[in-house]
């Protein structure tokens, strides 16, 4: 079966550095998408990979092992604003989102 | 984990046809449900929410009467694209939630329309 898992709940300090992993076995690979979801609103795209490697976006980088079916996302210089739900999600070989349930981050001051 | 799925995965249609997409929670009722669509890498976007036997709430922008959104039951919308068009190809995907804002929204598979 198709399965992605990714923490459930992390806790980080303002300023600091958090990575949030998410690993996943899926019927064909066609990118890996990663969100920012405020409670209450629609999920913001932060990235996408479909190569191995990082790729940076200013505070935010996302990494992708395509071998060990492995991305994370970095998170850098925590802001109290980066409090929220982090959720990854697979294309599959059919093109559909195979999504992961989400990691709820909560930054502390 | 909770699951949503949709239905179909993908769909051709003929400009001037209307499209029907379910969308269905398989292990929780879902008291609200709500429709994305989604541009390539982009955010998704948020066309309306709908609630359990009530209507939907449209976002702005998007025409109640061309996305047509039932709601029957605690496992079950539908997203009905009417007389569609080529620019209404996208990927629609569903999402539901069981309990109130703080919950978990589970998100759907996505149905890929393309309308020639």
């Amino acid at each position: 079966g198709q399965n992605i898992d990714q923490p459930t709940e992390m806790t980080a300090t303002e300023g600091a550095i958090v990575q949030i992993n998410c690993t996943y076995q899926t019927s064909g690979f066609n990118g890996l998408f990663w969100y920012q979801q405020h409670a209450g609103e629609a999920p913001t795209f932060l990235s996408y990979n479909v190569l191995d490697g990082l790729e940076e976006k200013g505070r935010f980088s996302s990494f992708l092992s395509r071998s060990k079916g492995y991305s994370y996302l970095l998170l850098k210089e925590l802001q109290m604003k980066d409090s929220a739900s982090y959720p990854c999600a697979v294309m599959d070989s059919n093109y559909q989102l195979i999504w992961g349930a989400g990691t709820k981050l909560i930054i502390k001051p | 984990g909770a699951v949503v799925s949709q239905h179909p995965s993908w769909v051709i249609c003929k400009s001037g046809t209307s499209v029907k997409i379910e969308c269905r929670s398989l292990d929780f009722q879902a008291t609200t449900m709500f429709w994305y669509r989604q541009f390539p890498k982009q955010s998704l976007m948020l066309m309306a929410t709908s609630n359990e036997g009530s209507k939907a709430t449209y976002e702005q922008g998007v025409e109640k009467d061309k996305f047509l959104i039932n709601h029957a039951s605690l496992t079950l919308s539908t997203l009905t694209v009417t007389s569609a068009h080529p620019e209404d190809s996208s990927f629609y995907i569903c999402s539901a939630r069981e309990g109130d804002v703080t919950d978990t929204q589970y998100f759907g598979p996505g149905t890929r329309l393309t309308v020639l």
